[in-house]
């Protein structure tokens, strides 16, 4: 079946620092690959998504390459802030249900 | 529009217990998921209903749990009797199409 792997985390980070989640897949066709988010307090929101190979998904400074022949979906971030300490979950869906990693917690300091 | 709205928000019930979880859609999105993070591992996949049918429950996980949605609009879930292992963050989402989840803010549920 189809299955994410995302580096585990947490990730603890100084404001400005590069920002990297590495994401892998596995799906049996061609799936849509999505990064969610989910900030203290709140439900999970959709940050970026990607439909087809090669795609780039972008959205508030996060950005994803829908890379097939690695079957990857890593997410980075140039410059963080502190508001986005988060727990972020890499997901893809060939159909209407959304298989997701396991959840890396993203804490930055000021 | 409103958003996907759960509640309670928060529940601590002890083993063998009932507990019911509700989850409003936003109005109009005629298909509803639930899914469940169980010990901070992956989000999973529960079930899936268009309107007040459910189309696949394939991720539910033992008969203890039931679902159900009144006339398609709410829906509810409900274990009974809870275990330890039940505990963990069940969230609901709506589409209005099998595309573009909104997802609510989750229940969290302990059990003890």
């Amino acid at each position: 079946g189809d299955s994410v792997t995302q580096m585990e985390g947490p990730v603890t980070l100084s404001e400005e620092a590069f920002l990297t989640i590495n994401c892998t897949y596995t799906a049996t066709g061609y799936p849509s690959l999505f990064w969610y988010v989910q900030y203290p307090g709140e439900g999970l929101q959709l940050l970026l998504k990607a439909t087809k190979a090669d795609d780039k998904g972008s959205n508030k400074g996060f950005e994803a390459t829908y890379r097939k022949e690695t079957t990857s979906f890593h997410l980075e971030k140039g410059s963080v802030q502190v508001s986005d300490s988060a727990v972020y979950f890499c997901a893809l869906s060939d159909d209407y249900k959304l298989s997701f990693g396991a959840g890396t917690t993203v804490t930055v300091r000021a | 529009e409103a958003g996907v709205t759960q509640f309670p928000s928060h529940s601590v019930i002890e083993k063998g217990q009932t507990v019911t979880l509700r989850c409003d859609p936003i109005s109009g999105h005629d298909n509803l998921y639930w899914y469940r993070r169980v010990m901070g591992k992956e989000i999973k996949f529960l079930l899936h209903f268009v309107k007040e049918s459910k189309q696949d429950e394939s991720g539910m996980p033992n008969n203890r749990f039931l679902a159900e949605r009144t006339g398609g609009t709410y829906s509810t879930l409900k274990v009974q009797p809870a275990e330890l292992e039940d505990s963990g963050v069940y969230f609901c989402a709506s589409s209005p199409t099998t595309y573009g989840y909104t997802f609510g803010s989750g229940t969290r549920l302990t059990v003890v």
